[in-house]
C-alpha cells in the first residue's frame, strides 16, 4: 500500500541546534514530495516541495530537504532552530498518477528547549 | 489577496445534529479539497471538487457526509447526524489549476468540530 512514514512522533531540540526530521515513502515511482508546517491552531503552510532535478531542495524559513531515491527518504533539515520553529511538521506525497490527493504522514511534533 | 477562508473556526454539536462547514477558496481558485485531521493524526483526503462538480470523493465516508461547491458561494461540507467520532479538524485547501501537481494547494485555518 502507498504510505508516508514519519517515524518520530515527538522531537525536542535545543534552540540553536541542528534539526533533522525523517520521512520515508513507499511508492513504485518517484512521487512528488512536500513538507508542511502546522503551528498550533493554524492551517498548514508549505515549507518546500520536490518534483524533479536537484535532490537538495531549499524552502522557506531556512529549511531544506534532500531526496534520496535509494533510501526512499525525504528528510527535512535546518542548521539552527529558533524557538518559533516549534510546531507540527508533516511530510506529504502526491502519487504520480493522481494530482488531486495529497497523502500526509502522521506528523512530527517539534519542541524547542530554551 | 485573502487566503482560504473557513468558518466557523470552532463548531460544537450534539450527537445527532447536523454540522455545516464552509470554505471560501482563494480569489481566482476554482478547485477545492477537503481534508480531515483526527486527533494525533495527519490529514486524510476526503473530497476534491470543482465548481458544481465532485471530481474525487474516494476519501469520503459512505454515509452522512456530503460536499458541494456551487457556482456561487462557498464550498460546503455537510455532516448529518454527527457522532463523537466525527470530532476532528476539517481543513479546506484550494488551488488555481487541477491535473497539475505543480499547482500548490493552499490551506485554510480549519474548522474544529467537537461533538458532545
Amino acid at each position: 500500500a502507498q504510505s508516508v512514514t514519519q517515524p518520530d512522533i515527538h522531537i525536542t531540540v535545543s534552540e540553536g541546534a541542528s534539526l533533522e526530521l525523517r520521512c520515508n515513502y513507499s511508492y513504485g515511482a518517484t512521487p512528488y514530495l512536500f513538507w508542511y508546517v502546522q503551528s498550533p491552531g493554524q492551517g498548514l503552510q508549505l515549507l518546500l516541495k520536490y518534483f524533479s532535478g536537484d535532490t537538495l531542495v531549499q524552502g522557506i524559513k531556512g529549511f531544506e530537504a534532500e531526496f534520496k531515491r535509494s533510501q526512499s527518504s525525504f528528510n527535512l533539515r535546518k542548521p539552527s532552530v529558533h524557538w518559533s520553529d516549534a510546531a507540527e511538521y508533516f511530510c506529504a506525497v502526491v502519487p504520480y498518477s493522481s494530482a488531486s490527493k495529497i497523502i500526509f504522514g502522521s506528523g512530527t511534533r517539534l519542541s524547542i528547549r530554551p | 489577496n485573502a487566503g482560504v477562508m473557513q468558518n466557523p473556526r470552532h463548531l460544537v454539536r450534539r450527537r445527532g445534529q447536523e454540522a455545516r462547514l464552509r470554505c471560501s477558496p482563494m480569489k481566482g481558485h476554482s478547485h477545492v479539497y477537503w481534508y480531515r485531521q483526527l486527533p494525533e493524526e495527519g490529514l486524510k483526503f476526503m473530497v476534491y471538487l470543482q465548481k458544481e462538480n465532485i471530481i474525487d470523493e474516494s476519501g469520503m465516508p459512505k454515509e452522512r457526509f456530503s460536499a458541494e461547491f456551487p457556482k456561487e458561494g462557498p464550498s460546503i461540507l455537510r455532516i448529518q447526524q454527527v457522532v463523537r467520532g466525527d470530532s476532528a479538524a476539517y481543513f479546506c485547501a484550494s488551488s488555481l489549476n487541477a491535473g497539475d501537481v505543480t499547482d500548490t494547494q493552499y490551506f485554510g485555518p480549519g474548522t474544529r468540530l467537537t461533538v458532545l
